[in-house]
């Protein structure tokens, strides 16, 4: 079953504009992770947020997590043409060694 | 390294054939994982395993499916019979560790796309 749901399910954006991403999910995590999926291609990792924290910055990435809410967003800021991909969160709950994947969002940006 | 590597990378079969794809992890990494996805149900965890040793197959969906690791380096998945439903592409993933401390980085190979006519 699907621990994360992202949202919106699509995105369209023009490049050099901001796009926000969010995952909700339903249990307690230990850390959340989000991935790119290109297409045709494999997942690729972006950056992972543990539970004690609430903000983590890798380049234009930036990610937040609430686990009061337990939701997070991705933003990619100054969107490029490049960035078009799928993007998912995956979950990480403690005592289990697997990672269960959101739906995803398609974001496209147009150049 | 090569990354993940995963054979074949598309594979168009008759229903009733057995299919096997093959995957060979990232040299030093103790886990990896066998995920298939669709869109109607996304990316799903079938089984993964940690130093060749099968943990969790919960997700696998019936007994036509199996998944051996032979050894650090090769691991299989194979679907006998196969079913026009199993149409999917099927990634493998491997991790070096899974802890609270650790990066905790799964990298995924490029996928085979499965057909199943």
């Amino acid at each position: 079953s699907q621990q994360g749901e992202e949202d919106p399910q699509a995105l369209s954006i023009q490049e050099g504009e901001n796009a926000t991403m969010n995952c909700s999910y339903k249990t307690s995590i230990n850390n959340l992770q989000w991935y790119r999926q290109n297409s045709g291609r494999g997942l690729v990792h972006l950056i992972l947020i543990r539970s004690n924290e609430r903000e983590k910055h890798s380049g234009r990435l930036r990610v937040t997590l609430d686990t009061s809410k337990k939701s997070s967003s991705l933003l990619i800021t100054a969107s490029r043409a490049a960035d078009t991909a799928s993007y998912f969160c995956a979950t990480h709950t403690s005592g289990t060694y697997k990672y269960i994947f959101g739906t995803g969002t398609r974001l496209k940006v147009l150049a | 390294d090569a990354g993940v590597i995963q054979s074949p990378r598309h594979e168009v079969t008759e229903m009733g054939q057995e299919v096997t794809l093959r995957c060979k992890p990232i040299s030093g990494h103790d886990y990896l994982f066998w995920y298939r996805q669709t869109m109607m149900r996304g990316l799903e965890l079938l089984i993964y395993f940690n130093n060749n040793v099968p943990i969790d197959d919960s997700g696998m969906p019936e007994d036509r499916f199996s998944a051996k690791m032979p050894n650090a380096s090769f691991s299989t998945l194979k679907i006998q019979p196969s079913e026009p439903r199993d149409s999917a592409v099927y990634f493998c993933a491997s991790s070096p560790t899974l802890s609270d401390v650790a990066s905790n980085e799964q990298f995924f190979g490029p996928g085979t796309r499965l057909t199943v006519l």
